[in-house]
């Protein structure tokens, strides 16, 4: 079936440090690929998607390019900010099958420092 | 922007007692996603809805776990009876036709 590895966590960095945070998946076919951002207490936020081969989703300095040859969906910003604190979920949806259902990693906790 | 509506966003109750949840997805949206969410995990599908229609229930612990959607629209998660283990965030989602899903902010869930 598919599935989602990412990154295994906590990552600590300083703010304006440069993030990344690997994400590699299992599927048949062609998935469309995700990045959720979920903060403390709260729900899952859709941060950025990408649907094909080379496609790169980007939002809020966030960018993450969809590698067919690798299976992987990185998730990378230049510079951290303080507010970016949060776990982390890379997630796909697989191309077969009628459900269209999401499978999440396991998530990754970032903490910022100023 | 238009968002997943969910109440209440905290409940606290005590083992064997029934509890439920309200969704109400985004207008326009077919598809209905019911998630449980076990603190330092990702979420894990229980319910999935087409229209008012059960797409998948195979991860939902039918014994004290129910759901509806009776005109398409919003939806009800029940438990029945709460046990110590069902303490968790659970997650509404919605799409408009099984894309990308969008979350409510969610209901922690507390069994005492």
């Amino acid at each position: 079936g598919d599935s989602v590895t990412q990154m295994e966590g906590p990552v600590t960095l300083s703010e304006e440090a440069f993030l990344t945070i690997n994400c590699t998946y299992t599927a048949t076919g062609y998935p469309s690929l995700f990045w959720y951002v979920q903060y403390p207490g709260e729900g899952l936020q859709l941060l950025l998607k990408a649907t094909k081969a080379d496609d790169k989703g980007s939002n809020k300095g966030f960018e993450a390019t969809y590698r067919k040859e690798t299976t992987s969906f990185h998730l990378e910003k230049g510079s951290v900010q303080v507010s970016d604190s949060a776990v982390y979920f890379c997630a796909l949806i697989g191309s077969s099958g009628s459900a269209r259902q999401l499978t999440f990693g396991s998530g990754t906790q970032l903490t910022v420092l100023p | 922007e238009a968002e997943v509506a969910q109440s209440p966003r905290y409940k606290i109750t005590e083992k064997s007692q029934a509890v439920a949840f309200w969704c109400d997805p985004i207008s326009g949206h077919a598809t209905l996603y019911w998630y449980r969410q076990i603190l330092g995990q990702g979420p894990e599908l229980l319910v999935q809805f087409q229209d008012e229609s059960v797409v998948d229930d195979s991860q939902l612990p039918k014994d004290r776990f129910s759901a509806e959607r009776l005109k398409g629209v919003d939806s009800t998660l029940k438990i029945q009876p709460a046990e110590l283990g069902d303490s968790a965030m659970y997650l509404c989602a919605s799409s408009r036709y099984g894309e990308t899903q969008y979350f409510g902010p969610g209901t922690r869930l507390l069994v005492l």
